[in-house]
């Protein structure tokens, strides 16, 4: 099985800053990696997917980069609405595996 | 708009068995792959099994392998999950999420609340 590995555990930031999520996976999986986010008591929301696209709807500060083992989301300049926990997923084998997840929170 | 609703979730002793339904509605549900992602109580994401849209293609994590089925009924717009053998590490809330492909989660539910213990 694929392990993802992200990092840092939590990111202590302000509004209007940048933030950057690392995941890294045990073998490649190409460009076959998700960001997901969660707001506390909500299901996942999917935000990128093939590592780099946005979802329709997501906004702009948020992108995705990287292939093969490492991965960044970066949101370009955090909103009040961005505080959360992120995870990445890979597709590319089975079983389908998540991160353990990155909270970002106000600083 | 899509709506995925679980329910069947509740409290069951060890050893015990419980039946998950999703049901599906706001898009063709056989045209979609069907997954059911468990979250434990404070704790991240893990994935349980997969359903492909026509049901000939499934999969399940080794942690419930054996104790867990997953079917569908495409015309009923309807998930299932069978979870026999229960543990208490299965104790989650468990979410179905649905996708136009076997890779991402598109759209997810609210989650239904199994808890095991005696």
């Amino acid at each position: 099985e694929i392990v993802l590995t992200q990092s840092p555990a939590t990111l202590s930031l302000s509004p209007g800053e940048r933030a950057t999520l690392s995941c890294r996976a045990s073998q490649s999986v190409s460009s076959d990696l998700a960001w997901y986010q969660q707001k506390p008591g909500q299901a996942p929301r999917l935000l990128i997917y093939n590592a780099s696209n946005r979802v329709t709807g997501i906004p702009a500060r948020f992108s995705g980069s990287g292939s093969g083992t490492d991965f960044t989301l970066t949101i370009s300049s955090l909103e009040p609405e961005d505080f959360a926990v992120y995870y990445c997923q890979q597709c590319s084998n089975w079983p389908r595996t998540f991160g353990q997840g990155t909270k970002v929170e106000i600083k | 708009q899509v709506q995925l609703v679980e329910s069947g979730g509740g409290l069951v002793k060890p050893g015990g068995s419980l039946r998950l339904s999703c049901a599906a509605s706001g898009f063709t549900f056989s045209d979609y792959y069907m997954t059911w992602i468990r979250q434990a109580p404070g704790k991240g994401l893990e994935w349980v099994s997969y359903i492909s849209n026509g049901g000939s293609t499934i999969y399940y994590a080794d942690s419930v392998k054996g104790r867990f089925t997953i079917s569908r009924d495409n015309a009923e717009n309807s998930l299932y999950l069978q979870m026999n053998s229960l543990r208490a590490e299965d104790t989650a809330l468990y979410y179905c999420a649905s996708g136009p492909n076997p890779y991402y989660f598109d759209y997810w539910g609210q989650g239904t609340l199994v808890t095991v213990s005696s």
